[in-house]
């Protein structure tokens, strides 16, 4: 099962929003809504922050939001903010019965 | 609180076993499905397994199949991963997670156990 594809790094400055793209197949992203979204500062455990493709769990801002269209999920971030720089991953269940993780995007807050 | 505690990690040659625990409390263990999760030194996550509420489904990754096996005791709130014939490439940091509640996402994560397959 190959990775789902995410750039490896995005930035923005304060204030504005920035977009990660995570792009899989027909066999994965594009056939179930089971896609999420994880951010991980470093040194730290990953945090659930988006699931279902646009559902965010509780406590987590309303800055961050998720779509889907074909096999591409994105995860949106707007009014960024300086505690927002982390690497950010999403997954996918497939298929196979298995899940799949994109290779992650580290974001940059300038 | 939920809490989700890893233990079982060290040091291990090529070609060795260790079995993993994840102690858990806050919630109710056996409502939840649960997962494994590995993230090797400065890379990636890479999930690893999945075990339903009652443990009659499992999911393995190609990458373990065969060799790992998830398993889980509802009576002492404890999820396991046995792991066989390792790899210095499965050297990495094993999280437990557990779902959101009726879906497929990694909602809650302990703090990771630390693997290290080498001679």
């Amino acid at each position: 099962q190959s990775a789902l594809t995410q750039p490896p790094s995005v930035s923005g400055s304060p204030g504005q929003s920035v977009t990660i793209s995570c792009t899989g197949t027909s066999s994965d992203v594009g056939s179930y809504n089971w896609v999420s979204w994880y951010q991980q500062p470093p040194g730290t455990v990953p945090k659930l922050m988006i699931y279902d493709v646009s559902n965010r769990p509780s406590g987590v801002p309303d800055r961050f939001s998720g779509s889907k269209s074909g096999n591409t999920a994105s995860l949106t971030i707007s009014g960024l903010q300086a505690e927002d720089e982390a690497d950010y991953y999403c997954t996918s269940f497939t298929s196979r019965n298995t899940w799949v993780f994109g290779g992650g995007t580290k974001l940059t807050v300038l | 609180q939920v809490q989700l505690v890893e233990s079982g990690g060290g040091v291990v040659q090529p070609g060795g076993s260790l079995r993993l625990s994840c102690a858990v409390s806050g919630f109710t263990f056996s409502s939840h499905e649960m997962y494994w999760v590995r993230q090797a030194p400065g890379k990636g996550l890479e999930w690893v397994a999945f075990i339903s509420r009652d443990g009659s489904r499992k999911y393995y990754a190609d990458s373990v199949r065969g060799r790992f096996t998830i398993s889980r005791d509802n009576s002492r709130n404890t999820l396991y991963l046995q792991m066989n014939s390792l790899r210095a490439e499965e050297t990495a940091i094993y999280y437990c997670a557990k779902d959101l509640t009726g879906k497929y996402s990694f909602h809650y994560w302990g703090q990771g156990t630390l693997v290290t397959v080498s001679s």
